[in-house]
């Protein structure tokens, strides 16, 4: 079954402590992405990711890192986290092939709390 | 830069009512349109898509019409179910862009019985 697969879906943590945040597709993906939703703001994207070792800042990339070491992960990286990332995170992935027009995949989402 | 802007929510209709979320764009070039459906609790699914002017995209009943002289798509559906009850993303894909999709900030649809 096709799919993006996040770890963990939930996660409480105490400000400073680094922690990451697994994606993982299945479909041979090239682009893969990283999201926050917030009430009122909608989805942002935080980094994205056109092929292995190809990543580019998104909208709000500050207390955010990545890495795409192999075509099938991407993992969000917070090295210091601050209760304003408290957020729900997604992952998403998208073929090339169509261009434009390509659906995105996302995963069912990370629920972060800071404190 | 471009953006998406669609009607703020949130949004509470009666079964089988008629439903109509509008969303309107701003983009260079000619983007890509999408809608996408939040159910509770879940990740963004793919609802319907359009890809140049005048094309209508379609499923489970939902519609949108790509409208290039209004920069609209707005999603339309003549009969709502409870079952319906999600918050609904527009969403643009630029063309020449590398995989970045820009979202509205969502819709949220609640339907009673």
């Amino acid at each position: 079954e096709a799919q993006v697969t996040q770890n963990p879906r939930y996660l409480i943590t105490v400000t400073g402590k680094k922690l990451t945040v697994t994606c993982s597709q299945n479909m041979n993906h090239e682009y893969m992405s990283w999201y926050r939703q917030d009430p009122g703001l909608g989805l942002r994207q935080i980094y994205y990711s056109m092929n292995v070792e190809v990543t580019d800042k998104g909208d709000v990339p500050e207390g955010y890192k990545v890495s795409r070491k192999e075509k099938r992960n991407f993992p969000l990286i917070l090295e210091s986290p601050s209760p304003n990332q408290t957020s729900l995170y997604f992952c998403a992935s998208s073929s090339r092939g169509q261009g434009v027009s390509t659906e995105a995949f996302f995963g069912q989402g990370t629920r972060l709390t800071v404190v | 830069g471009d953006s998406v802007t669609q009607m703020e929510g949130p949004v509470t209709l009666s079964e089988e009512a008629f439903l109509t979320i509008n969303c309107t764009y701003t983009a260079t070039g000619y983007p890509s349109l999408f809608w996408y459906v939040q159910y509770p609790g879940e990740g963004l699914q793919l609802l319907l898509k359009a890809t140049k002017a005048d094309d209508k995209g379609s499923n489970k009943g939902f519609e949108a019409t790509y409208r290039k002289e209004t920069t609209s798509f707005h999603l339309e559906k003549g009969s709502v179910q409870v079952s319906d009850s999600a918050v609904y993303f527009c969403a643009l894909r630029r063309g020449g862009s590398q995989g970045n999709l820009i979202f509205g900030k969502g819709t949220k649809l609640s339907v009673k019985p």
